[in-house]
């Protein structure tokens, strides 16, 4: 157990609807990343975001957001639903921001765009 | 669990022998380098990481060799044991400023008894 928890753990929904993912990091840990694993692009990093603040943008699309409170909890919210959008979804935490902090997974939420 | 890229390339190996997987990148600029293992149903671990300024670093069990010439990646697992199924990604972060981690499509190791 990574100590990261995210919520739900399997979601179905249909095209067009909009769906937020929830992710809780590690005690103390104050950077959260969301990452897209699906079978034909793997694993691909979304956002970064470090004590509340946006830190570091990837491959994440405009119909998607993300937000981290101040209790350090974070929002992945998805909007637009096409079926590609059907993947498993992780979230990550690590202590600080650096790129060399090690980064401890969540089991991830499984969403079904039908 | 659920199974990622069921299509993966497989490595099989024989348990107590030693495993190898390799991982081409794209970017010379990228500065560091992860080795992550994914178990069926589980998010990716961390195994072991290496900087751009060396090409050789030693973890339990495991090395990491880093060859910027032909810009190639490799692990190594000493004495491969059944724990030690699962997909392996590598990791190469292009980020000039932070993070932008692209990870290659995954390795899927299988230990026969």
């Amino acid at each position: 157990d990574s100590g990261v928890t995210q919520t739900p753990k399997h979601l179905i929904t249909a095209t067009g609807q909009r769906v937020t993912l929830r992710c809780s990091p590690r005690s103390g840990d104050l950077s959260v990343y969301w990452y897209q694993q699906s079978l034909d692009q793997g694993l691909q990093f979304l956002i970064q975001y470090y004590n509340g603040e946006e830190r570091a943008k990837g491959n994440i699309l405009e119909r998607f957001s993300a937000q981290q409170f101040p209790d350090l909890h974070s929002e992945l919210n998805l909007s637009s639903l096409e079926l590609g959008d059907s993947a498993l979804y992780f979230c990550a935490s690590s202590v600080a921001s650096a790129v060399q902090n090690e980064q401890f997974f969540g089991p991830g939420t499984r969403l079904t765009v039908l | 669990g659920e199974s990622v890229g069921l299509h993966l390339p497989t490595l099989s190996v024989q348990e107590g022998d030693n495993s190898i997987i390799n991982c081409a990148y794209s970017n010379s600029a990228s500065d560091y380098f992860i080795w992550y293992k994914q178990e069926s149903g589980k998010g990716p671990q961390f195994i072991i990481d290496i900087r751009s300024n060396m090409d050789k670093r030693q973890g339990q069990r495991v090395t990491v060799l880093l060859n910027k010439t032909v810009k190639h990646l490799s692990l190594q697992i000493a004495a491969t044991q059944p724990g030690d199924s699962a997909v392996y990604f590598c990791a190469e972060n292009r980020g000039s400023r932070g993070q932008n981690f692209v990870f290659g499509p995954g390795t899927r190791l299988s230990v026969l008894p």
